[in-house]
């Protein structure tokens, strides 16, 4: 079965540059998506088709997507990034989600 | 505003059954896949099953395919899962989600199944 794989935790100093990779075989045919999770909360979408931001998440989150590795950047991080992520493509008719990476921002 | 508010969960003993609710509001719910997505505590999102708008077709994860089964009212807003020979690692949080086409759109609050004897 299709496998996604997202290291276990980045950290980032506030105002800096986080990137959150996501490894899977050709992932890059297929379109990745990223969720991001806080504690006790229900999962949000921040980037869906590879590139693109869903109406009110901030300019700051980026994502690409290329070869074998979808990328999620948060710009300018602020405390209030500090979640976990979690990337999703779609395989065989199935859903597949990486592991969730935890951001700390610290 | 989109909402997804499920209902269903509880404890339940291992080898039991039970059925998950999830009624939509806000959005043409016959027009859009739904999902079940569920959480381990502690753990990642694990997908569990997709319906098609109109019911027609359903996918489901490995882990669940023969014991679960995802069905839908249109004419009720409703998305259900029947669950049946519950395991201990059954035991998650299960979010119902509406589809975007690649992605999932809009998640519920979830409802906590915990299977134990």
């Amino acid at each position: 079965s299709y496998e996604l794989t997202q290291p276990p935790s980045v950290s980032v100093s506030p105002g800096q540059t986080a990137s959150i990779t996501c490894s899977g075989d050709k992932l890059g045919d297929k379109y990745a998506c990223w969720y991001q999770q806080k504690p006790g909360q229900s999962p949000v979408l921040v980037i869906y088709q590879d590139t693109k931001r869903p109406s009110g998440i901030p300019e700051r989150f980026s994502g690409s997507n290329s070869g074998n590795t979808a990328t999620l950047t948060i710009s300018g991080t602020q405390a209030m990034d500090e979640a976990v992520y979690y990337c999703q493509a779609w395989d065989s008719s199935a859903v597949v989600f990486g592991g969730g990476t935890k951001l700390t921002v610290l | 505003q989109v909402q997804l508010v499920e209902s269903g969960g509880g404890v339940v003993q291992p080898g039991r059954s039970l059925r998950l609710s999830c009624a939509a509001s806000g959005f043409t719910f016959s027009s859009y896949a739904m999902h079940w997505v569920r959480q381990a505590p502690g753990k990642g999102l694990e997908w569990v099953a997709l319906i098609a708008y109109d019911g027609n077709n359903k996918y489901y994860a490995d882990s669940v395919k023969g014991r679960f089964a995802i069905s839908r009212d249109n004419s009720k807003n409703t998305l259900y899962l029947q669950m049946n020979s519950l395991r201990a690692d059954d035991t998650a949080v299960y979010y119902c989600a509406r589809s975007g086409g690649s992605e999932i759109l809009a998640w519920g609050q979830g409802t906590l199944v915990t299977v134990s004897s």
